[in-house]
């Protein structure tokens, strides 16, 4: 089981610029959770998906958008990005049929914004 | 909202003793309450986590308690070894979401030294 998997590993971008990031769920696990994690701090819930639709939101902008996959996977988009979005972003995915969903982690896909 | 407070930030212990992390939640109808370990340059590994139906739960060298009429919980570690060294998170997730949104604490630093 490869469990969860992120791309790109890092990246570097602009301020103004857009980028996309990519998740694949571990197997078997149908729900998926986008998490901001600045330096120093606990991650943030920007979002989470399920059954191709985005069902919950945290206190990001809507330049923050993103998209599942009928095979579950999901990718993160961040619009006309700023300074302030350089940080760790996580995926975590949950598994079906569970009260509590436990939520397992990827590697995470660091972004610094110049 | 919800709100978790973690304590301490850094915790320095010699091998083989205990180390403990705190943390207070604020919403009394969150009932779902995991631990996260972090290593550097990875992604908040799922540790133990506790249900609030249970007063205690524990794995080998780790137990979690939680005492829901505070609203505090907390991760104790036995016999610490140096591999326990990383930063931890709390976490809870508020019941009035609807869905499995967790929100964190901001992370104890371990430092384990033999």
């Amino acid at each position: 089981d490869a469990g969860v998997t992120q791309s790109p590993t890092h990246l570097i971008k602009t301020r103004g610029q857009q980028v996309t990031l990519r998740c694949s769920p571990k197997s078997g696990h149908d729900t998926v959770s986008w998490y901001q994690q600045a330096l120093g701090q606990g991650p943030q819930f920007i979002f989470q998906y399920y059954e191709e639709e985005e069902r919950q939101r945290g206190n990001f902008p809507d330049r923050f958008s993103g998209h599942q996959f009928p095979n579950y996977s999901s990718e993160l988009n961040v619009n006309a990005l700023l300074l302030g979005d350089s940080a760790l972003y996580l995926c975590a995915s949950s598994p079906p049929g569970q009260d509590y969903n436990e939520q397992f982690f990827g590697p995470g896909t660091r972004l610094t914004v110049l | 909202g919800e709100n978790v407070e973690q304590h301490p930030s850094t915790l320095s212990v010699q091998e083989g003793d205990s180390a403990v992390i705190k943390c207070t939640y604020s919403d009394s109808a969150s009932n779902y309450f995991p631990w996260y370990k972090q290593e550097l340059g990875k992604g908040p590994q799922l540790i133990i986590d506790i249900r609030s139906n249970v007063g205690e739960k524990k794995d080998q060298r780790i137990a979690v308690t939680l005492n829901k009429t505070a609203k505090h919980f907390s991760l104790h570690i036995t016999e610490t070894q140096p591999e326990d060294s990383a930063v931890y998170f709390c976490a809870a997730r508020p019941m009035n979401t609807g869905f499995q949104k967790l929100v964190f604490g901001t992370g104890t630093r371990l430092l384990v030294s033999p």
